[in-house]
């Protein structure tokens, strides 16, 4: 099955910073790859998406940087606000199984 | 639009009891996933349902089962109940599930075993 690792566990940075959290995977087959935000008492929701065949994509404050040769992908984002603060999960999907794996989340922490 | 729904909430139920959740997915989605979300094992697969056919299956052993109804709504079930199961259970619904469809997620029950 697929591993993932997801790094940092926790990141703390203040307002006005950028936060780099990033992603690895083993499946070779993986295609596509989410990000997702977890607010407080919240289920996941998906912030931003990549396809195999592109390299990188941005949303406004937010990107998403995929590296498929060296099988990991990035979420970047810019000018951090507290209420960017939640937990954010990778979750690259592999063709054969249909089933995202999710990494285990990065809290991050803006202060204000 | 009306988003991915959960009942209950929060549930406590006691070791050994059997339990019900049920998840109601967006309109026109027909596939429907659960998760069971911990502090130590972070989000894990159970099971997907979609046209009321169980597709995929987690590692989980068969206390936990679901099913789906003819309008896409599911269910799933944990018997014997163990302190372990104590946990978030989300479900997500899509339009179609492919490798390249988002997963939209309802807020979860939480429930306590004790």
């Amino acid at each position: 099955g697929e591993n993932v690792e997801q790094h940092p566990s926790t990141l703390s940075v203040q307002e006005g910073d950028s936060a780099v959290i990033k992603c690895t995977y083993s499946d070779s087959a993986s295609n596509y790859f989410p990000w997702y935000k977890q607010e407080l008492g919240k289920g996941p929701q998906l912030i931003i998406d990549i396809r195999s065949n592109v390299g990188e994509k941005k949303d406004q404050r937010i990107a998403v940087t995929l590296n498929k040769t060296a099988k990991h992908f990035s979420l970047h984002i810019t000018e951090t606000q507290p209420e960017d603060s939640a937990v954010y999960f990778c979750a690259p999907t592999s063709g054969g199984s249909y089933i995202p794996t999710f990494g285990r989340g990065t809290s991050l922490i803006v202060h204000p | 639009k009306a988003g991915v729904t959960q009942t209950p909430r929060y549930l406590i139920k006691t070791r050994g009891q059997q339990v019900t959740l049920s998840c109601s997915p967006i309109s026109g989605h027909r596939s429907v996933s659960w998760y069971q979300q911990t502090p130590g094992q972070g989000l894990q697969f159970l099971f997907e349902y979609f046209s009321e056919t169980q597709r995929n299956k987690g590692n989980f052993p068969g206390r936990f089962s679901g099913r789906q109804f003819s309008n896409s709504r599911s269910e799933m079930n944990v018997s014997t109940l163990e302190l372990g199961d104590s946990a978030l259970y989300l479900c997500a619904s899509s339009l179609v599930w492919t490798e390249n469809t988002e997963a939209f997620f309802g807020q979860g029950t939480r429930l306590t075993v004790v």
